[in-house]
């Protein structure tokens, strides 16, 4: 059974541009939850997606958004990058919403140059 | 608002005993515990929910006292392979799922 897919798993902006990254969840899980990681601040919750709509939202600014599609896969997308912007984005899928066990992709690592 | 966990950080001897707190100033309705290795996606060690029930894996078990708003993952005997960060997790007010801050966990032979 194939796990969480993230894709990319590397990539370099510079201040200004705007990147999307892709997630593909666990096949039958519906949930798909974003979480930026960075040394100083952990694992942020950023939004979580279920059944092609938003849930939940975490306390980011509106540069950051996402959406899922029929078939779950979940795209997240940052406008306007800013240096602070710069961590790993690690997408998780579960069966169903809410607070459920957790699987997470191998993340993509965003530099913001 | 995140959980907190205690300690920050824990070095351990193979064989040693750890304990790791988590807490919270809201109701917890259950709490999750997983491990990131280094360099790798955090992985999901257990879940427990309300009645002050305790759960296992290996040799990590935990805790979780509702009344006090906390959980502890105790580590007994640790294994080099236990070495990484471990977050609690919890679902504040029935919305977003929040991770504490993580403690950094060092096993050494």
């Amino acid at each position: 059974k194939a796990g969480v897919t993230q894709t990319p798993r590397y990539l370099i902006k510079t201040r200004g541009q705007q990147v999307t990254l892709s997630c593909s969840p666990i096949s039958g899980h519906r949930s798909v939850s974003w979480y930026q990681q960075t040394p100083g601040q952990g694992l942020q919750f950023l939004f979580e997606y279920f059944s092609e709509t938003q849930r939940n939202k975490g306390n980011f600014p509106g540069r950051f958004s996402g959406r899922q599609f029929s078939n779950s896969r979940s795209e997240m997308n940052v406008s306007t990058l800013e240096l602070g912007d710069s961590a790993l984005y690690l997408c998780a899928s579960s069966l169903v919403a809410g607070a459920n066990v957790l699987t997470f992709g191998a993340g993509s690592r965003l530099t913001v140059l | 608002q995140q959980p907190v966990q205690s300690p920050q950080a824990v070095i351990l001897r193979e064989g040693e005993d750890a304990v790791i707190n988590c807490s919270s100033s809201k109701a917890l309705y259950s709490v999750h515990w997983y491990r990131q290795k280094h360099g790798e996606a955090p992985v999901f060690l257990m879940i427990l929910l309300k009645g002050g029930e305790q759960k296992g894996h290996e040799k990590i078990s935990a805790s979780f006292n509702e009344k006090k708003q906390q959980s502890s993952l105790y580590l007994t005997a640790s294994q080099l392979s236990y070495s990484g960060t471990y977050f609690c997790g919890t679902e504040i007010g029935g919305q977003n799922f929040v991770f504490g801050p993580g403690t950094r966990l060092s096993v050494l032979p």
